[in-house]
């Protein structure tokens, strides 16, 4: 079964620190999103991104951040400079709504970045 | 901004028996609503989906209902069996038709089905 994939699953770096965290959504996607979860929080959309632009994005995704599509089949977040209260769990995920009604958003396993 | 609420954060079954997780939403523009579930460390998995066009979808030992008039949803999973402990969400979106629309979750709540 075609899954999203992340790298890595989990990442320490120090405050002030750049971090990439990179994603393969699955194959035949087109829109691809990048959420959070801060531990005992609820699960946050950060961005949406379409043809190879910003569809919509949150609050939280302010210049800090970054998204990426380097190549046909990855799909990357950057956060140039990171602080602690970016420590949480980052999900990937995609979907292709054009299957029909409603848009059904697969996801990633995570990448776990700790910022100290 | 809860747009979507999971009044109850916790909810213990006994093997066998139906599990119902409820959840409800504010913005009328939600026409398409999911729920996922969700083990620790790892990412939601989608479970079943339905369009606001209908009030119920079953499938398998899962069954989403969904009451647009007063704004409320629930799953209904029976039997409940072991493996189904995890934390469950409840997600919506609007513009459901052919968009890249985000999906707003749910606190969550979690499901401990008991021997």
């Amino acid at each position: 079964e075609p899954e999203v994939t992340q790298t890595p699953s989990h990442q320490v770096t120090q405050m002030g620190q750049e971090v990439i965290l990179r994603c393969v959504p699955i194959s035949n996607h087109l829109y691809f999103y990048w959420y959070r979860q801060i531990l005992g929080q609820k699960v946050e959309f950060l961005v949406s991104f379409y043809n190879n632009e910003i569809s919509e994005k949150s609050e939280i995704f302010d210049d800090q951040f970054s998204v990426e599509r380097p190549d046909g089949s990855n799909f990357t977040l950057k956060i140039r400079s990171t602080k602690l209260e970016d420590s949480a769990m980052y999900f990937c995920a995609s979907s292709d709504p054009a299957g029909g009604y409603g848009n059904t958003i697969y996801f990633g396993e995570g990448s776990w970045l700790t910022v100290v | 901004d809860q747009q979507v609420k999971q009044n109850s954060p916790s909810l213990s079954v006994q093997e066998g028996r139906i599990s119902i997780l409820n959840c409800d939403y504010t913005n009328s523009m939600f026409d398409y609503f999911l729920w996922y579930k969700k083990y620790p460390a790892e990412g939601p998995t989608f479970l079943i989906s339905i369009s606001s066009i209908k009030d119920k979808n079953e499938d398998g030992r899962f069954t989403v209902f969904l009451n647009k008039s007063a704004k409320h949803l629930s799953l209904h999973i029976v039997p409940s069996q072991p493996g189904d402990s995890a934390v469950y969400f409840c997600a919506a979106s609007a513009d459901g038709y052919s968009s890249a629309s985000k999906i707003i979750f749910g606190s969550g709540t979690r499901l401990s089905i008991r021997p």
